[in-house]
């Protein structure tokens, strides 16, 4: 079975473009959560959506919005562009068994690089 | 929120068992314990998920003492592909996603 996708891989945008990160979550996984990890720090909650509703959101601006789409997949957006947002964007799906600290499994990321 | 206290790094030597203790002082009575690994250019990968006491899978072992302040993530024979960072969480039963606290880990360097 394929794991959590994400595209692209890698990208570089200037400040104040916007950017649009993708993410297939794994067969049968309804939930799907996205965090922001700068280089030497462990990754930050940003959103976590389950049957295309927002069910939570992290400490990030109104830049950051996300949404997810019939077939679980999902988009991350960050509007305006900073230089501090230049970091590895990752996605993780999980079953939903409805409890905070079930297993997430994660996919590789997206290293957004902002000049 | 329960706060978590990782060794900033460690190194060890191949064959060797590797124990990463994190302590969290101000768990709650529903908090479960949990510990992900990750490689350079990849996404966390979970290992194991505790309680109490002790839990083993086929990867490591986790060791909780009674007052459950702290755990003990233990890795028997390491070997060189064991060189990641691990993190230690503690989050509740329920009540969202923003309770999951990802630390700076601990950078595990397993030597020849």
């Amino acid at each position: 079975d394929a794991g959590v996708t994400q595209s692209p891989t890698h990208l570089i945008k200037t400040r104040g473009q916007h950017v649009t990160l993708r993410c297939s979550p794994i067969s049968g996984h309804k939930s799907v959560s996205w965090y922001q990890q700068v280089l030497g720090q462990g990754p930050q909650f940003i959103f976590q959506y389950y049957e295309k509703e927002e069910r939570g959101r992290g400490n990030f601006p109104d830049r950051f919005s996300a949404r997810q789409f019939p077939n679980y997949s999902s988009e991350l957006n960050v509007n305006a562009l900073l230089l501090g947002d230049s970091a590895l964007y990752l996605c993780a799906s999980s079953p939903d068994t409805g409890t905070t600290n079930e297993k997430l499994f994660f996919g590789s990321g997206t290293q957004l690089s902002v000049l | 929120l329960a706060k978590t206290t990782q060794p900033i790094s460690m190194d060890s030597y191949e064959g060797q068992e590797v124990n990463i203790t994190c302590s969290h002082n101000n768990i709650a009575t529903n908090d479960y314990i949990t510990w992900y690994q990750q490689f350079p250019s990849q996404g966390p990968r979970f290992i194991i998920q505790g309680y109490k006491t002790k839990v083993t899978n086929e990867v490591a072992s986790l060791f909780i003492p009674a007052d459950r302040k702290s755990s003990t993530l233990s890795l028997p024979r390491v070997s060189l592909s064991d060189t990641a960072v691990y993190y230690c969480l503690v989050a509740p039963f329920s009540g969202g996603y923003n309770k999951l606290i990802f630390g700076a880990g601990t950078r595990l360097a397993v030597h020849p």
